[in-house]
């Protein structure tokens, strides 16, 4: 069965802190990898990874997959209070269609 | 329209009780996703419709829930005789069939907050 783990599950930091969200997968037949954002209901895209060492990067987050060690990582620069939310990570594989295994999420709080 | 529309946005029902969720997806966007996501639990695959392909329904955990889409657009998802477990924020997502190959991935409507009183 397919699995993906992320780590922390929590996270407080203050404001203009860098944090570092882990995500850890095991997916059979491993296509790509994604990070979302997740505030009130609507998860957000983010990212989507599927070359090993590239980074993606957008404003202060960046993301880069290791395929070799299964596992990538999302960082945020000078954090921000809106920053706060859960960041979801999911794993796809080539065959089943299009449908992700989610992790249960790293709960990023930014306190002023 | 512009995003994905779920309805109602809310809903508590009592045990037993059948409840039907919707969701309409982006205009043109030929592949719908239903996901439910348990308290403090990471999303949970329920099914997925591709075009007029058979909808890949292998996540559905039990036999009471069904999810049909007609017309290759809205969808309902359909929970008879609900549990209190079946209490969850139900997800739905659509994407375009080349989304994977433009490097995007799906968008998610707001959801359903399901409660089994």
């Amino acid at each position: 069965e397919d699995k993906v783990v992320q780590s922390p599950l929590s996270l407080v930091v203050h404001e203009g802190d860098t944090v570092t969200l882990n995500c850890s997968y095991e997916v059979t037949n491993f296509r790509s990898l994604l990070w979302y954002k997740q505030e009130k209901k609507a998860p957000t895209f983010l990212f989507m990874l599927t070359s090993s060492g590239i980074e993606k990067k957008s404003g202060r987050l960046s993301s880069i997959l290791d395929k070799k060690e299964l596992f990538s990582i999302l960082n945020i620069t000078a954090t921000q209070t809106g920053d706060s939310a859960v960041y979801l990570c999911a794993g796809r594989p080539r065959t089943s269609g299009s449908r992700l295994t989610f992790g249960e999420g790293t709960q990023l709080t930014v306190n002023p | 329209g512009a995003g994905v529309s779920q309805s109602p946005s809310n809903k508590v029902t009592e045990k037993g009780k059948d409840v039907e969720l919707r969701c309409d997806p982006i205009s043109g966007h030929t592949a719908l996703y239903w996901y439910r996501q348990s308290l403090g639990q990471g999303l949970e695959f329920l099914i997925y419709f591709q075009g007029n392909s058979a909808p890949d329904k292998s996540g559905l955990p039990s036999d009471r829930f069904s999810a049909e889409r007609t017309g290759g657009s809205v969808s309902t998802l359909t929970i008879q005789r609900t549990q209190q477990e079946d209490s969850a924020v139900y997800l739905c997502a659509s994407s375009l069939a080349t989304a994977w190959v433009q490097g995007a991935g799906y968008t998610f409507g707001s959801g359903t907050r399901l409660t089994v009183v």
